[in-house]
């Protein structure tokens, strides 16, 4: 009953190269987000968006682009993958911008930049 | 700077034991949620808090929300090897994202 998918969800990929994670949701949700966990430092925001061709940065979007060209779809693009930017990538939805309620994630992009 | 501590960040016990997860802030947020996340999966909402001193229960699981909004607690009562996972808080102050805790990753032995 998934409604929203990572693809892909393993990848390798040498520095230098472009890397373009995709999200897709079946939600019809307007908010979109994308999040990097790694360890010791939780997940932290990378870009997100509010509504078809509407995004903002986060925290830690430096060398991160994305793309909203559908409701349904949110890219995430590393430009020229760094090893620092190995991690596990999540998106994540919520139909509105207050914490009422809450988000659902997907199941997850393990990105390994060697 | 992280703006929402966990603590403890790690905790293994025993199945049947209790625990309480505690998750700090000095920022006020008008939402707060607990998330659990398994291996290899996306965390998944357990609750939302909204309301200064707000109680939620589910099954053993109590969360509660302190009175001005700064803090939160999630205690399991008589804890089984299924609650096994890593906790996250996470809570809204500038509306449009939200602020992910470090998490406590929880281990119940049988």
């Amino acid at each position: 009953d998934a409604g929203i998918t990572q693809s892909p969800r393993h990848k390798v990929t040498e520095t230098g190269t472009p890397v373009t994670l995709r999200c897709h949701q079946t939600e019809n949700h307007r908010y979109m987000y994308w999040y990097r966990q790694d360890p010791g430092h939780g997940l932290r925001l990378i870009h997100y968006s509010y509504g078809v061709k509407d995004t903002d940065k986060g925290e830690v979007s430096d060398g991160y682009s994305v793309s909203r060209s559908k409701t349904e779809d949110f890219l995430l693009t590393l430009e020229s993958a760094t090893s620092s930017q190995t991690s596990v990538y999540f998106c994540a939805i919520t139909p509105s911008g207050t914490g009422v309620y809450g988000y659902t994630f997907g199941s997850g992009t393990r990105l390994t930049v060697v | 700077t992280q703006l929402l501590e966990q603590s403890p960040q790690f905790l293994s016990i025993q199945e049947g034991e209790n625990l309480t997860v505690y998750c700090n802030s000095s920022s006020v947020f008008s939402s707060l949620q607990w998330y659990r996340q398994e291996p290899g999966e996306g965390p998944v909402l357990l609750v939302t808090v909204v309301t200064g001193g707000e109680v939620k229960k589910l099954k053993r699981l109590t969360f509660q929300f302190g009175d001005a909004r700064k803090d939160s607690s999630l205690h399991i009562t008589a804890a089984q090897p299924g609650d096994t996972g890593l906790y996250l808080c996470a809570g809204d102050n500038t509306g449009n994202q939200f602020y992910f805790g470090t998490g406590t990753s929880l281990t119940v032995i049988p």
